[in-house]
């Protein structure tokens, strides 16, 4: 089972400034990674897919990269509604594995 | 517009059975990757099961031998049959649909077992 390791647990911004998360697979997963932000009470939301690519509908102040084993997202400039837990997610092997999850707080 | 829509869920004693379907709409199941994710309270997601569009089927190890998916064509909809439930199956299941990660999430419907 590939394992996914993100860090840090919580990260606490204030609006306004840059957000940088990073998630890491215990062994390659090529560019099949995919990221997703939960509310409390909320399924998830998918943000990004193949390591980069937006979903439909999601800002572009969300970005991603990475490939193999190191992954990033980035979120420019935090608004309100972008605190939140965030997951990645590989989808080159079963099982498919998510990290344990980011909390992105208000500072 | 594509929906989801769980039902089934609810409180459970261990070693009991449930069976928990989903609804879809705006798509073709059957065309379809087809998952159940679930998440007990407070924790983080787990990949449970999944059916391809030829019909292979996966299951996470901790369900291996105890859940089944499948599926409907006829009826759109997708199940999940538990069985031998234990405590540590308590979460939050959702049903979702898989394009490159998952694009489409139902609203989950909550298993709870206990005694």
């Amino acid at each position: 089972e590939i394992v996914m390791t993100q860090s840090p647990a919580t990260l606490s911004v204030s609006p306004g400034e840059r957000a940088t998360l990073s998630c890491r697979a215990s062994q390659s997963v090529s560019s099949n990674l995919a990221w997703y932000q939960q509310k409390p009470g909320q399924a998830p939301r998918l943000l990004i897919y193949g390591a980069s690519t937006r979903a439909t509908g999601i800002p572009a102040r969300f970005s991603g990269s990475g490939s193999g084993t190191e992954f990033t997202l980035t979120i420019s400039s935090l608004q309100s509604e972008d605190f939140a837990v965030y997951y990645c997610q590989q989808y080159n092997n079963w099982p498919k594995t998510f990290g344990q999850g980011t909390k992105v707080e208000i500072k | 517009e594509v929906q989801l829509v769980e039902s089934g869920g609810g409180l459970i004693q261990p070693g009991g059975s449930l069976r928990l379907s989903c609804a879809a709409s705006g798509f073709t199941v059957s065309s379809n990757y087809m998952s159940w994710v679930r998440q007990a309270p407070g924790k983080g997601l787990e990949w449970v099961s999944v059916i391809y569009s030829g019909g292979s089927t996966y299951y996470a190890d901790s369900v291996k031998g105890r859940f089944t998916i499948s599926r409907d064509n006829s009826k759109n909809t997708l199940y999940l049959q538990m069985n031998s439930l234990r405590a540590e199956d308590t979460a939050v299941y959702y049903c979702a649909r898989e394009s490159g990660g998952i694009d489409y999430w139902g609203q989950g419907t909550l298993v709870t077992v206990s005694s």
